[in-house]
């Protein structure tokens, strides 16, 4: 069945980094944009990153722009997420999610992994 | 950047109420805003894009509407299963959500 996977949270110190991975299955990997969304404990969702289906381009929100990094293998069926300089503010449950994509553009996105939790604390 | 914000935080309703939740936009997003549900410890599951189209499988009772900068959420009988939060999502420019909409069955 299509699926989303992420693993790789974990307890970090701040300014430390940590990778996270989101594990694709059920469908073709390389024909969707794959994005990551953080919720905080008790807070709402948070738009992190997005990648296009061929890896030619990235936008990442404002609030992790320079520290974190998101990539894709599409061989690997693969999604990843890097993060430097964690914070404190970073520590949430981390998402990946496929964009849906109808006729000429994406609306939404119709499949999300469980999540995977980051907690930066020293 | 564009902003959403949600009304009302919470809302407590019985089973069969029709219930409205509302999302505005700091700026105008055209069509652009799909609607989603999430329950405790889930992911979220998206009910509504484009505004007012429903998502495949998604009950009929939910409804939404809107464009521009502002848009509805209708669930026209509440039923039991539909606790949780909902979230509206802008995707005109990048994307964001809204802050959430708590509802709970009373």
């Amino acid at each position: 069945q299509v699926q989303l996977v992420e693993s790789g949270g974990g307890v970090v110190q701040p300014g430390r980094s940590l990778r996270l991975s989101c594990a694709a299955s059920g469908f073709t990997f390389s024909s969707f944009g794959m994005h990551w969304v953080r919720q905080a404990p008790g807070r709402g969702l948070e738009w992190v990153a997005v990648i296009w289906y061929d890896g030619s381009n990235k936008i990442h929100a404002d609030s992790v722009k320079g520290r974190f990094t998101i990539s894709r293998d599409n061989s690997k069926n693969t999604l990843y997420l890097q993060m430097n300089s964690l914070r404190a503010e970073d520590t949430a449950v981390y998402s990946c999610a496929r964009e849906q994509w109808l006729g000429d553009r994406g609306h939404g996105f119709d499949i999300w992994g469980q999540g995977t939790m980051v907690t930066v604390s020293s | 950047d564009i902003q959403m914000t949600q009304s009302p935080s919470t809302l407590s309703a019985s089973v069969g109420d029709r219930v409205t939740i509302t999302c505005r936009a700091s700026q105008s997003i055209s069509s652009w805003l799909a609607w989603y549900q999430q329950k405790p410890g889930k992911a979220p599951k998206i009910l509504i894009y484009k505004a007012s189209s429903l998502e495949s499988g998604v009950p009929s009772r939910f409804s939404g509407s809107g464009s521009g900068t502002e848009f509805t959420l209708t669930i026209s009988s509440l039923q039991p299963d539909d606790f949780g939060t909902y979230y509206c999502q802008q995707y005109n420019s990048y994307w964001a959500f809204g802050q959430g909409t708590k509802v709970e069955i009373k």
